[in-house]
């Protein structure tokens, strides 16, 4: 069964641009979860999108979005990058539901910005 | 607003020193506390999912306990291959829908042959 899968793996962009990550959950798996990791602030929360819709969302800028498709795959879009966005962009999916089932994470993308 | 406190922060143990990582969390309506494993230049890989205090479950080495503040996680004569970032992580009920996971800043652990 193929895992969560997440590209690129690495990305680096200038100051003000903007940048498109995109996410595979796991075959059958709906629900799709974004996370940022940073040394500093471990790992937080972005969103969550279930059936295409956004479900959560966690205390970002609204320079950070995403979408979910017909298919769940997910991408997430940040915009007029800052130095601070610099981090690693985990990707979990999950069957769904309310009750909190183990969430499966990609490896994630490494994204520096200059 | 859900918190997690993991520690120590970083932990070296010789190989077959058995010891254990502490959770500490406060959330409003506790649905799953969560264990994961973190490999360097890799995402978390899932451990163990705890309901409800009391709750125990033990995968290789590996146990993991809950109550109603803290969670352990017992790890029994490691290997150097049980060096890694093992992080907690809650995810309450805010009534509606699931929310995100909470995490901990992780214990590096370190097992030297």
């Amino acid at each position: 069964k193929a895992g969560v899968t997440q590209t690129p793996r690495y990305l680096i962009k200038t100051r003000g641009q903007q940048v498109t990550l995109s996410c595979s959950p796991i075959s059958g798996h709906r629900s799709v979860s974004w996370y940022q990791q940073t040394p500093g602030q471990g790992l937080q929360f972005l969103f969550e999108y279930f059936s295409e819709t956004q479900r959560n969302k966690g205390n970002f800028p609204g320079r950070f979005s995403g979408r979910q498709f017909s298919n769940s795959r997910s991408e997430m879009n940040v915009s007029t990058l800052e130095l601070g966005d610099s981090a690693l962009y985990l990707c979990a999916s999950s069957s769904g539901g309310v009750t909190g089932r183990g969430y499966t994470f990609g490896s994630g993308t490494r994204l520096t910005v200059v | 607003e859900d918190q997690v406190t993991q520690s120590p922060e970083a932990l070296r143990l010789q190989e077959g020193e058995s010891s254990s990582l502490n959770c500490s969390y406060t959330v409003s309506g506790l649905r799953g506390l969560f264990w994961y494993r973190q490999d360097p230049g890799k995402g978390p890989e899932f451990l163990f999912t705890l309901y409800s205090a009391g709750e125990e479950k033990e995968k290789e080495r590996l146990k993991a306990t809950l109550t109603k503040k803290e969670s352990f996680l017992h790890i029994t004569a490691p290997k150097p291959e049980d060096s890694a970032t093992y992080l907690c992580a809650v995810q309450g009920s805010t009534g509606g829908g699931a929310d995100g996971l909470t995490f901990g800043k992780g214990t590096h652990l370190i097992i030297q042959p």
